[in-house]
C-alpha cells in the first residue's frame, strides 16, 4: 500500500520560502509512469495543482505560480521537495502530497496534508 | 476561478440518485478521457473514485459511475448512503505543456 507524508513548518512568515517535504514509501519514483506532485488547499476553497514531477525527472509547475516554485526528486531517499518563495498570507493552505499515475493523469494516493499558515 | 465547471451544491434524500456535472472544453474534458473524480470528507484527504472518466479502483462502490458527453463529464451516485456526504471534485487533463485542472467542488447533502 502506497503511503506518503508531508513534512515542513505549520507557520511561515510573508516573504519567506516554505520547503516542503513529502517522504513516500512502497513506490518507487524511478519506476515508469509515476510522478510525485503537490497540491494545495486553502480552507474552504478548492483543490489546485502546484507541481508534478517524473520518474523521468520532466517537471510541471503551475503556470500561475511558476515563478515561485521548485520541485526536486530524490530517488534514493524516497523523497520529493518542493519550495515557494516568498510566501504570502493568501499561500494559507493545506498542502498535500500525491502519487500521479502518468498515463491516466490521476491521482491514486494522497498523503494526509500539512496545513501550512502563512501570518507575522 | 477553477477551469472546470461544477455545480456548487447538490442534495437528495437516501436511496435517491443524484449526477454532478463537470463542464470544460475541448481542450480538456471534451479532448481527452482523462477525467477523475475525487471524494472529500471534512478535514480528510481526498480519495480517488473515478478515473479515466468512468474506470472504478478496486474497493470502491459500484454505486459510484461516472461518463462524459462532449465536454461535460458526470458523476453518478445511486443509492444514496449518509456516508457519501461530502465534496466531490472533478479533474481533467487539459492541452497545453501538461496542464491538469480541478472543478470547484460540488458539496453534496444527503438530507
Amino acid at each position: 500500500q502506497i503511503t506518503l507524508k508531508e513534512s515542513g513548518p505549520t507557520l511561515v512568515k510573508p516573504t519567506q520560502t516554505l520547503t516542503l517535504t513529502c517522504s513516500f514509501s512502497e513506490f518507487a519514483l524511478s519506476t515508469s509512469g509515476v510522478a510525485v506532485g503537490w497540491i494545495r488547499q486553502p480552507p474552504g476553497k478548492a483543490l489546485e495543482w502546484l507541481a508534478r514531477v517524473y520518474w523521468n525527472d520532466g517537471k510541471t509547475y503551475s503556470p500561475s505560480l511558476e515563478s515561485r516554485l521548485t520541485i526536486t526528486k530524490d530517488t534514493s531517499k524516497n523523497q520529493v521537495v518542493l519550495t515557494m518563495t516568498n510566501m504570502d498570507p493568501v499561500d494559507t493552505a493545506t498542502y498535500y502530497c500525491a502519487h500521479m499515475i502518468w498515463s491516466g493523469y490521476y491521482v491514486d494516493s494522497w498523503g494526509q496534508g500539512t496545513l501550512v499558515t502563512v501570518s507575522s | 476561478q477553477s477551469a472546470l465547471t461544477q455545480p456548487a451544491s447538490v442534495s437528495a434524500s437516501p436511496g435517491q440518485s443524484i449526477t454532478i456535472s463537470c463542464t470544460g472544453t475541448s481542450s480538456d474534458v471534451g479532448s481527452y478521457n482523462l477525467v477523475s473524480w475525487y471524494q472529500q470528507h471534512p478535514g480528510k484527504a481526498p480519495k480517488l473514485i473515478i478515473y479515466e472518466v468512468n474506470k472504478r479502483p478496486s474497493g470502491v462502490s459500484n454505486r459510484f459511475s461516472g461518463s462524459k458527453s462532449g465536454n461535460t463529464a458526470s458523476l453518478t451516485i445511486s443509492g444514496l448512503q449518509a456516508e457519501d456526504e461530502a465534496v466531490y471534485y472533478c479533474h481533467s487533463y487539459a492541452d497545453s505543456i501538461d496542464i491538469v485542472v480541478f472543478g470547484g467542488g460540488t458539496r453534496l447533502t444527503v438530507l
